[in-house]
């Protein structure tokens, strides 16, 4: 079983929808959680960082971690074109080796 | 403030050869890490480095390396080439290492091995 479980999509959605993204785990242990978008032949850019349980919101986006469930989720409100891109979650225990979530491609449709 | 910055973009190589791919953090980071990323595997961790010391190893062989210099820049090396090790190699800067850290990446190393 792989540390963290992500679902590769390829998920499509009208302008302007709500985009729900999520990751589960396996590792008790785990406490920091970031979610980083990728675009075509780039690195991934970091979107949200949270180290506890509950909701955290930045602009359009809502980072969510329930660690009773070992479920993260990725709220993306107002979808933009701008927005298509894949979607990596990572998470560490320790915060020096992160386990990542092999992306979810999400295309947004004008 | 600058990014990270890797060099060189892309590179081919052909089996049984090495490589030597190069990152520089970003001012004031002094931890690198280095991923691997293919489609079928995503991101896995190689290794991170802090103070020119390697502090975490991923799962990887002993053909894949790497060190730190005093400026922080980082450079990681691979040995006798495979086809599998085709893949874009990320590397990653925080300030420090451990902790509530975040991690930025560069645009990464295509490397195609043939």
């Amino acid at each position: 079983q792989k540390e963290v479980e992500q679902d590769p999509g390829p998920l499509s959605v009208p302008e302007g929808a709500i985009v729900s993204l999520n990751c589960t785990y396996s590792n008790s242990a785990f406490q920091y959680f970031m979610w980083y978008r990728q675009y075509s032949r780039k690195g991934p850019e970091l979107l949200m960082y949270t180290y506890s349980s509950g909701n955290k919101e930045d602009g359009r986006f809502t980072a969510q971690v329930d660690k009773s469930s070992k479920y993260i989720s990725l709220f993306i409100r107002d979808s933009q074109p701008s927005d298509s891109a894949t979607y990596l979650c990572a998470m560490s225990a320790t915060g020096n080796q992160f386990y990542f979530g092999t992306g979810t491609s999400l295309t947004v449709i004008p | 403030k600058a990014g990270v910055t890797q060099t060189p973009r892309y590179l081919i190589k052909t089996r049984g050869q090495q490589v030597t791919l190069s990152c520089s953090p970003i001012s004031g980071h002094r931890s690198v890490s280095w991923y691997q990323q293919t489609p079928g595997q995503g991101l896995q961790f190689l290794f991170e480095y802090f103070s020119e010391t390697q502090r975490n190893k991923g799962n990887f062989p002993g053909r894949f390396s790497g060190r730190q210099f005093s400026n922080s820049r980082s450079e990681m090396n691979v040995s006798t080439l495979e086809l599998g090790d085709s893949a874009l190699y990320l590397c990653a800067s925080s300030w420090k290492t451990g902790g509530n850290e975040k991690l930025f990446f560069g645009s990464g190393t295509q490397l195609s091995v043939l």
